[in-house]
């Protein structure tokens, strides 16, 4: 069954520093996502991307944070200056469709910021 | 604003007991719904998938319901066993391409 790739599965970063969670999509999926979750809260919505630009962006998805498409396959998440409050799992998905039939979750990046 | 509510929050029962997970969403107008499975420091496993236009899905000792009409779900969990201990999350997607997820209910399942 095709999957969504993340990587790394866990990344430790000083606070300040730039970081970028790398997700390789199913190959044929064309919307691509990207979520968070907080130690004990709920999983939130940061960001969408279709046709190589962002479609939507919650207010957490501020000006530290970016996404990429940087090849056919690859697509991105970099948070620019890390704070001790982005210490999150980093869960990536694609889908087929807009309407959520084939959304597929990747197993998430745990970012911990220290 | 959309809001996805789970019920209870955690919940503790004997090996071999059925169980009732609850899911609540504010807004009918959904595409779809989805439970999944989350197991500590984990990733996302998905359960089940609901269509709008469905009733229930069924795999395995699992099966969910929908009622979009009064905004509920549930999952039902068969001879429920130790394995079963995680965290499920309801998820429901409204307007094209972003989930909202539930808190979750805390499940374990004594030996």
């Amino acid at each position: 069954e095709p999957e969504v790739t993340q990587t790394p599965s866990h990344q430790v970063t000083q606070m300040g520093q730039e970081v970028i969670l790398r997700c390789v999509p199913i190959s044929n999926h064309l919307y691509f996502y990207w979520y968070r979750q907080i130690l004990g809260q709920k999983v939130e919505f940061l960001v969408s991307f279709y046709n190589n630009e962002i479609s939507e962006k919650s207010e957490i998805f501020d000006d530290q944070f970016s996404v990429e498409r940087p090849d056919g396959s690859n697509f991105t998440l970099k948070i620019r200056s890390t704070k001790l409050e982005d210490s999150a799992m980093y869960f990536c998905a694609s889908s087929g469709t807009l309407t959520g039939a084939g959304y597929t979750f990747g197993s998430g990046t745990r970012l911990t910021v220290v | 604003k959309q809001e996805v509510t789970q019920i209870p929050a955690a919940l503790s029962v004997p090996e071999g007991e059925n169980l009732v997970l609850n899911c609540s969403f504010t807004d009918s107008a959904i595409y779809n719904l989805q439970w999944f499975r989350q197991d500590p420091g984990k990733g996302l496993t998905s359960l089940l998938l609901i269509q709008s236009s469905q009733r229930e899905q069924t795999s395995g000792r699992l099966n969910a319901s929908l009622d979009k009409s009064s905004g509920r779900s549930t999952l039902y969990i068969a001879a429920s066993q130790p394995g079963d201990s995680a965290t499920y999350l309801c998820a429901v997607i409204y307007n094209f391409n972003k989930f909202y997820f539930g808190s979750g209910t805390k499940l374990n399942v004594k030996p």
